[in-house]
């Protein structure tokens, strides 16, 4: 099974921070990868699929790249409503798996 | 707007069964595979199950096949998750997912609140 693991367990960062999280997989995924950001309390919601198309309704402060293994998620300036847990994804039609996740937490 | 509603999870007992629904609107229903994420208090999210929009395939998380059983009922927009042999790991939200295709790939484009399972004795 492909391992996801996401990096750094926790962020701390202030507004208008430039924000990368990282997500690797133990094997290639080529582009099949998805984050999700999930406020408490709150259902995960989707933000970006196949490596770094943005969904539609989400910020374009918010991108993605990546290929094969590696992949980062950038907030180019952090808002206040962006302080979440963000979980990326491999997915294809046979498997998938979560990420453990990447809480970003104020400063 | 898609709107997923779940239903029926509460306190059970180990070994006990409980029947979730996910009552969906807002979109072709019959047009997407749909899935059961679940998340356990203060933990990740795990995929638990998923199905296709004619229920023609379906798949389970190693974790629960066996004892969960996924089902659609797309004259209602209806979604279920029949639970048997509940164990105390079960405890979690479950969320009602719609994927973003008519087969199983797990991309989960909308979710639902969620509804709590608590399984102990």
């Amino acid at each position: 099974d492909i391992q996801m693991t996401q990096s750094p367990s926790t962020l701390s960062a202030s507004v208008g921070d430039r924000v990368i999280l990282t997500c690797r997989a133990s094997q290639s995924i080529t582009s099949w990868l998805a984050w999700y950001q999930q406020k408490p309390g709150k259902a995960p919601k989707l933000l970006i699929y196949k490596a770094s198309t943005l969904e539609i309704g989400v910020p374009s402060r918010f991108s993605g790249s990546g290929s094969g293994t590696e992949f980062t998620l950038t907030i180019s300036s952090l808002q206040p409503d962006d302080f979440a847990t963000y979980y990326c994804q491999q997915y294809n039609t046979y498997s998938q798996a979560f990420g453990q996740g990447t809480r970003v937490e104020i400063k | 707007e898609v709107q997923l509603v779940e239903s029926g999870g509460g306190l059970v007992r180990p070994g006990r069964s409980l029947r979730l629904s996910c009552a969906a609107s807002g979109f072709n229903f019959d047009g997407y595979a749909m899935h059961w994420v679940r998340q356990a208090p203060g933990k990740g999210l795990e995929w638990v199950s998923g199905i296709s929009w004619n229920s023609g395939s379906i798949d389970y998380a190693d974790s629960v096949k066996g004892r969960f059983t996924i089902s659609r009922d797309n004259a209602k927009n209806s979604l279920y998750l029949q639970m048997n042999s509940l164990r105390d790991e079960d405890t979690a939200l479950y969320y009602c997912a719609k994927a973003s295709t008519w087969d199983l790939l797990r991309l989960f484009d909308n979710w639902g609140q969620g509804t709590l399972v608590t399984v102990s004795s």
